[in-house]
């Protein structure tokens, strides 16, 4: 298994411009979380989901969307990417919310706004 | 809104020697305690968890305590190496139908040869 596989790795964007950062589990999670974190602030949370076809919102999700059309993966978007966003993003998987099971990280997506 | 305050942000130690990182939560119904490890560079890894119905739990060299009437919780690490040297995370959460986890802000723990 490779567990959970974000990508890209690294990204640099100009501010404006859009894009989105995948990420897919093979673990059969139902639960996917996106995480952002900053220096000296922790991880936050962004959006996560509790299943194929639900999102919900976190603790900063102004100027991010998700979708989770598939089980598997958790796509994040940046409409208009703002320098505020730069960032470590971690998407992160969970078997259920009652499993007594960890939540499980990626590696990372740094994303940089210029 | 729900929060984790984490203490101290920074430590230093010599090899061989304990450490110990605090965290108090303000979710009186948060049931879940996990604490991951961050490597430069890297990935948050969960090195120990605890829920609400234990007061304390160990895994070798290193041990977690609760205690909910305080709302606190600790990471001890006993008989430090080098390679420990890496920043802490605690966090606070329900097991339910949401599973969100709240973090603190990290320690960075160095332990010097």
């Amino acid at each position: 298994n490779a567990g959970v596989t974000q990508t890209p790795k690294f990204r640099v964007l100009k501010t404006g411009q859009s894009m989105t950062l995948l990420c897919a589990q093979d673990m059969n999670h139902e639960y996917m979380y996106w995480y952002r974190q900053d220096p000296g602030m922790g991880l936050r949370l962004i959006h996560y989901s509790v299943g194929e076809g639900t999102t919900a919102k976190g603790e900063v999700p102004d100027g991010y969307n998700v979708s989770r059309l598939k089980k598997q993966n958790f796509l994040l978007g940046l409409e208009s990417a703002a320098p505020s966003q730069t960032s470590v993003y971690f998407c992160a998987s969970s078997l259920t919310g009652y499993s007594n099971q960890p939540q499980h990280f990626g590696d990372g997506t740094r994303l940089s706004i210029l | 809104g729900e929060n984790v305050e984490q203490h101290p942000s920074t430590l230093s130690v010599q090899e061989g020697d304990s450490a110990v990182i605090k965290c108090t939560y303000s979710d009186s119904a948060s049931n879940y305690f996990p604490w991951y490890k961050q490597e430069l560079g890297k990935r948050p890894q969960l090195i120990i968890d605890i829920r609400s119905n234990v007061g304390e739990k160990k895994d070798q060299r290193i041990a977690v305590t609760l205690n909910k009437t305080a709302k606190h919780f600790s990471l001890h690490i006993t008989e430090t190496q080098p390679e420990d040297s890496a920043v802490y995370f605690c966090a606070a959460g329900r097991m339910d139908s949401s599973y969100k986890l709240i973090f603190g802000s990290g320690t960075r723990l160095l332990v010097r040869p």
